[in-house]
């Protein structure tokens, strides 16, 4: 079946330790999403990549950066995590990013920062 | 400006009883509607959405939205809840041309046994 696949799905980093969260999709969609989610929260958008155009929320912190080396691929990275960072991280992938599209979730990296 | 409400952040319900959640939103032109629902320690599933056309919209397993433009309504029903039903449930409005969703604040079912 076609998919959003997120690797690992729980991660333990320490207080400014970089971590890389990664997330895979096969089905070939242009737009990749990358959201925050916080406990009993709604999911935050970060950033998205309209194929390879990255566009970041204005209020993401720089602490937060994303790179898709290609269509199916596309990482998280937190060059130096904070306790408030700790939160579930959802990828999506929708097929032309309007507003109109569904958007198709991974089952989420569960980011502990001791 | 784009908004989503969700009125109830908690229903608890007993298997068997019918459910309703409730969203409301607020947007200027004809919305994009979604409902979503998430497991415990999982990624966000479509339940259903509404574009045009027929205002009661049917969903997978068993849910259906009707919308209601006069009271900007997108309101999720299920006649008979399930056990396997509890989650949280996300409304989500989007709007042509944007490139994002608005979410909901969430609605969290418990179902009783």
């Amino acid at each position: 079946d076609a998919m959003v696949i997120q690797n690992p799905r729980y991660q333990v980093t320490q207080f400014g330790k970089p971590v890389t969260l990664s997330c895979s999709q096969t089905l070939n969609h242009n737009v990749m999403y990358w959201y925050q989610q916080k406990s009993s929260q709604a999911p935050k958008l970060l950033f998205h990549y309209y194929d390879k155009d990255f566009n970041n929320e204005a209020d993401t912190p720089d602490n937060f950066q994303s790179r898709r080396p290609n269509t199916s691929f596309c990482f998280l990275d937190i060059r130096s995590p904070g306790l408030g960072d700790a939160a579930m991280y959802l990828c999506a992938t929708s097929s032309d990013g309007t507003g109109v599209d569904e958007q198709y979730f991974g089952p989420g990296t569960r980011l502990t920062v001791t | 400006a784009q908004s989503v409400t969700q009125p109830d952040i908690h229903i608890t319900v007993s298997e068997g009883a019918s459910l309703e959640l409730r969203c409301n939103y607020s947007y200027g032109a004809t919305p994009y509607l979604f409902w979503y629902v998430q497991s415990p320690g999982q990624g966000l599933q479509l339940l259903l959405k509404y574009f045009s056309g027929d205002t009661l919209v049917q969903g997978i397993k068993g849910f259906e939205a009707e919308f209601k433009r006069s009271q900007s309504s997108f309101n999720l029903r299920k006649p008979s809840v399930h056990w396997s039903d509890a989650a949280e449930y996300f409304c989500a409005v989007g709007a042509e041309g944007t490139y994002k969703y608005i979410f909901g604040t969430g609605t969290r079912l418990k179902v009783l046994a």
